[in-house]
């Protein structure tokens, strides 16, 4: 137990559904990340929010629209996406953006697109 | 720019078996490094770190030294367990940049 909680654990979806992947950090932590994992590829930051203000934006297709009502929740939605785009998402979070390396993840979202 | 670079794997061991896991880095300045470890199924967990030169970070029988003449931060393990099967993450921060991972390096230990 981290204290990241993402659901659900796995998606599947065509490519003009529209889902929604939510994680819940319970750390009081203010930074939150997205960060997609696909096989034999490096890990790639999605987005980053610190105090809820969207802080990086690694030129992500806008099909994925992330959202941060507050400091404790983030949100990925999704819609019209891809076949490559099924991997595994993993949300973190941080007590400070980025600096202090030390970033607890939950166990990730695996997302399947037909 | 800073990047980091480790072994390729997979790497297959007998249990009890001693491991190393290379891992270099390209920094300017002084970055912080971290080694994560990812078991199947689960997300990322920080195993250990450092934050200076020298330092040595450890945590469940496994460390890793700093060593800014190699610019190196190989992980270690004298006897490796069937439940260390996962894959590990070398990573570096300098100062308030992004961190940035290596690419994982799947672990494998046979009974």
């Amino acid at each position: 137990e981290t204290g990241v909680t993402q659901t659900p654990r796995h998606l599947v979806m065509g490519m003009t559904n529209k889902k929604s992947l939510k994680c819940e950090q319970h750390l009081g932590h203010n930074a939150m990340y997205w960060y997609k994992q696909s096989a034999k590829k490096p890990l790639e930051l999605m987005f980053v929010y610190n105090f809820k203000e969207q802080t990086e934006n690694n030129s992500v297709p806008s099909r994925f629209s992330p959202e941060c009502p507050n400091s404790s929740h983030l949100f990925l939605h999704l819609h019209t996406l891809q076949p490559e785009d099924s991997a595994l998402y993993l949300c973190a979070s941080s007590q400070l953006i980025q600096g202090a390396g030390e970033l607890f993840f939950g166990e990730g979202s695996r997302l399947t697109v037909l | 720019g800073n990047s980091v670079t480790q072994m390729e794997g997979p790497v297959t061991l007998s249990e009890e078996a001693f491991l190393t896991i290379n891992c270099t880095y390209t920094a300017t300045g002084y970055p912080s490094l971290f080694w994560y470890v990812q078991y199947p199924g689960e997300g990322l967990q920080l195993l250990l770190k450092a934050t200076k030169a020298d330092d040595k970070g450890s945590n469940k029988g496994f460390e890793a030294t700093y060593r800014k003449e190699t610019t190196s931060f190989h992980l270690e393990k004298g006897s490796v367990q069937v439940s260390d099967s996962a894959v590990y993450f070398c990573a570096l921060v300098r100062g308030n940049d992004k961190i940035i991972f290596g690419k994982g390096t799947r672990l494998h230990i046979l009974p």
